[in-house]
């Protein structure tokens, strides 16, 4: 069965530092997501992106996120200089066209990139 | 502003006892869908079921059941002769349309800790 994946699965980085996290979601999906997770908490989300630019992102990405898809199969979230506040689980969703381009399609995540700011 | 609660933070039951987590939602959308993940202790997002705004028939699949009541806007999770490996954190989602339709985001609730106790 398809699924979405994302490296690193952990990854630990100083503060000021930049990261990318990376996702490849399933083939035939044309709509992706990022959401993260801080410990304990709720899954938020933070963009969504289609037809190679962003189609709503929320007050947490600041400009300090990006997301790009470079290549036609990975998907990526940079984090230009990490705080200690974006130590949290991000996760990569994607979801296939719904009827008529439409919405509501289920959004199917990868596993995760647990992400820890030091 | 769409909302989701899920008033239970954590829930313990004995093996073999059903068991319900609550969901309830908010939404002004007449179109919606709500959603069930899981997440067990290794984190990732599990997809569990999606149900649409106009299908209030409830649902079941082996011992998961699914009970949809518009009327109190509730989408409520039961797991009937509960299993250890049913131990994960469960989430409630519902879909809201982004402003580029033909995409949506998902809000989730807080999520209920269920602990199956051997």
């Amino acid at each position: 069965e398809p699924e979405v994946t994302q490296t690193p699965s952990h990854q630990v980085t100083q503060m000021g530092q930049e990261v990318i996290l990376r996702c490849v979601p399933i083939s035939n999906h044309l709509y992706f997501y990022w959401y993260r997770q801080i410990l304990g908490q709720k899954v938020e989300f933070l963009v969504s992106f289609y037809n190679n630019e962003i189609s709503e992102k929320s007050e947490i990405f600041d400009d300090q996120f990006s997301v790009e898809r470079p290549d036609g199969s990975n998907f990526t979230l940079k984090i230009r200089s990490t705080k200690l506040e974006d130590s949290a689980m991000y996760f990569c969703a994607s979801r296939e066209p719904g009827l008529a381009g439409g919405p509501y399609e289920t959004q199917y995540f990868g596993p995760g990139t647990r992400l820890l700011v030091l | 502003a769409q909302k989701v609660t899920q008033a239970q933070t954590e829930i313990s039951v004995v093996e073999k006892e059903d068991v319900t987590l609550d969901c309830v939602y908010e939404t002004r959308d007449t179109t919606y869908y709500l959603f069930w993940y899981k997440q067990p202790p290794s984190g990732e997002l599990v997809f569990l079921i999606r149900r649409n705004s106009f299908d209030e028939q409830n649902e079941i699949s082996g011992r998961y059941s699914w009970n949809f009541q518009k009327s109190t806007s509730s989408f409520n999770f039961t797991i009937t002769a509960s299993q250890v490996v049913d131990s994960a954190v469960y989430f409630c989602a519902l879909s809201e349309p982004l402003l580029n339709f033909g995409n949506e985001k998902l809000t989730f609730g807080t999520g209920t800790r269920l602990t199956i106790i051997p």
